[in-house]
């Protein structure tokens, strides 16, 4: 099956400082999201980027699909932009319509 | 609140025991699928369902564990014989899709089994 890396596995950060976390897959992808996790474990929507770039507000994620690479940009990073932030893909052309294969997460910490 | 719901949100249960959960997806999404994750870990798929049919179920879906989707709307898992390495969280998501192509998956907050 498809394989999924996240990078950094942890980061740190003082609040209002910028990051990138990146994320890499082993095959073609039809499907690519990008979830917050928050401290009760719900997965929060952040982006559905199976190609190009969106923005929304201090967050922007870019995918380049052909060389199988996802990124996520937070800008000025708050205290509540901690947790862990995951990958998800859906594999090209397999059997399994729909299913997604998670990476194994970046754990962000924002201080004050 | 019209995203995806599970119920219950804990459960704690001694081993041996059966449990099963609930998940009411986005109403009018006709995917349907469960995932499980472990601490520290992302979450792994178990099975989907597009309508009322079970199209898979992975490997990790031992004979132990059986989902259901009896009208196409909400679902159960259940889990007979409990053990301890079923301790997880038990996550739901729903979609929209359209033969093989499938879209943006919508989670609920998941339920927490403990297995004493």
């Amino acid at each position: 099956g498809i394989q999924v890396e996240q990078s950094p596995p942890d980061l740190i950060l003082q609040e209002g400082a910028n990051s990138t976390l990146r994320c890499n897959f082993s095959d073609s992808v039809n499907n690519l999201q990008w979830f917050h996790q928050n401290p009760w474990g719900q997965l929060i929507n952040l982006f559905y980027i199976p190609s190009g770039t969106k923005q929304n507000g201090r967050l922007s994620a870019t995918t380049v699909a052909t060389e199988r690479y996802s990124l996520l940009y937070i800008s000025s990073s708050q205290t509540t932009d901690s947790g862990v932030y995951f990958c998800a893909v859906e594999q090209d052309g397999g059997t399994s319509y729909g299913k997604l294969t998670f990476g194994q997460g970046t754990i962000l910490t924002v201080h004050p | 609140d019209t995203g995806v719901s599970q119920d219950p949100r804990h459960k704690i249960t001694k081993r041996g025991q059966n449990v099963t959960f609930r998940c009411d997806p986005i109403s009018e999404h006709n995917r349907l699928y469960w995932y499980r994750q472990t601490l520290g870990q992302g979450p792994e798929f178990l099975t989907y369902f597009q309508n009322e049919a079970q199209l898979e179920k992975s490997r990790l879906l031992s004979d132990r564990f059986s989902a259901e989707r009896p009208k196409g709307s909400f679902s159960t898992l259940e889990i007979q014989r409990t053990e301890q390495g079923d301790s997880a969280m038990y996550l739901c998501a729903s979609s929209l899709a359209w033969q093989r192509s499938s879209y943006e998956q919508y989670f609920g907050p998941g339920t927490r089994l403990t297995v004493t």
